[in-house]
């Protein structure tokens, strides 16, 4: 089993609609959770920085955090067709090293 | 803003060739990281430093090495590259001890033939 669990997609939805991304994850250390968007043939960028359990907003993006269940989400309002990318999730325990472990990312596809 | 610059967009090399992968970033960060991501597989971590002269064995080391002889450059080496080292390879970076997110490159897509 992978320590971090992400639905590759594709998700498809049309101009305007709430989307939802999400993770699951096995190591209850976790304590940093991160979203990253990447674009075709660019690097990712970092979208969405939380640390512990609740939510988190930045205008149109939304991440929560329920440390309870081992799952976090990433909510997309009104999306646009420039949102279409991949969406990865990453997150880190408080050890020496933070080292990042990343879901393999689900593609979103908003439809004008 | 940090900036992550990997030297080559685009790389096209023949099997067995010996292949240079530069990353340089310019915010005196510790941390440097090589991925490679593959479709299906997500990104996985080749190598990773945490100083000048320090390296780790991420979790697919075998054929890579790699160099750090200056805090701002990490290159990534092929040693003699083959055709399943054909994928996209990303550097990141991020300051040494801390749980900020990493800054990555704009990626390098390899193409060994």
């Amino acid at each position: 089993q992978k320590e971090v669990e992400q639905d590759p997609g594709p998700l498809s939805v049309p101009e305007g609609a709430i989307v939802s991304l999400n993770c699951t994850y096995s190591n209850s250390a976790f304590q940093y959770f991160m979203w990253y968007r990447q674009y075709s043939r660019k690097g990712p960028e970092l979208l969405m920085y939380t640390y512990s359990s609740g939510n988190k907003e930045d205008g149109r993006f939304t991440a929560q955090v329920d440390k309870s269940s081992k799952y976090i989400s990433l909510f997309i309002r009104d999306s646009q067709p420039s949102d279409s990318a991949t969406y990865l999730c990453a997150m880190s325990g408080k050890d020496s090293s933070y080292k990042l472990i990343f879901g393999s990312g689900t593609r979103l596809l908003v439809r004008p | 803003d940090v900036k992550v610059t990997q030297s080559s967009r685009y790389l096209v090399k023949r099997t067995g060739e010996k292949v240079f992968l530069e990353c340089v970033q310019d915010m005196d960060h510790e941390n440097m990281f090589w991925y490679r991501q593959d479709p299906g597989l997500g990104l996985r971590l080749i190598y990773f430093s945490y100083d000048v002269k320090m390296k780790e064995k991420g979790d697919i080391p075998e054929g890579y090495s790699v160099s750090r002889e200056k805090k701002e450059r990490f290159s990534l080496i092929l040693e003699s590259a083959s055709t399943n080292q054909t994928s996209m390879y990303l550097c990141a970076s991020r300051p040494g001890s801390s749980s900020y997110g990493y800054t990555f490159g704009s990626g390098t897509r390899l193409t060994v033939v």
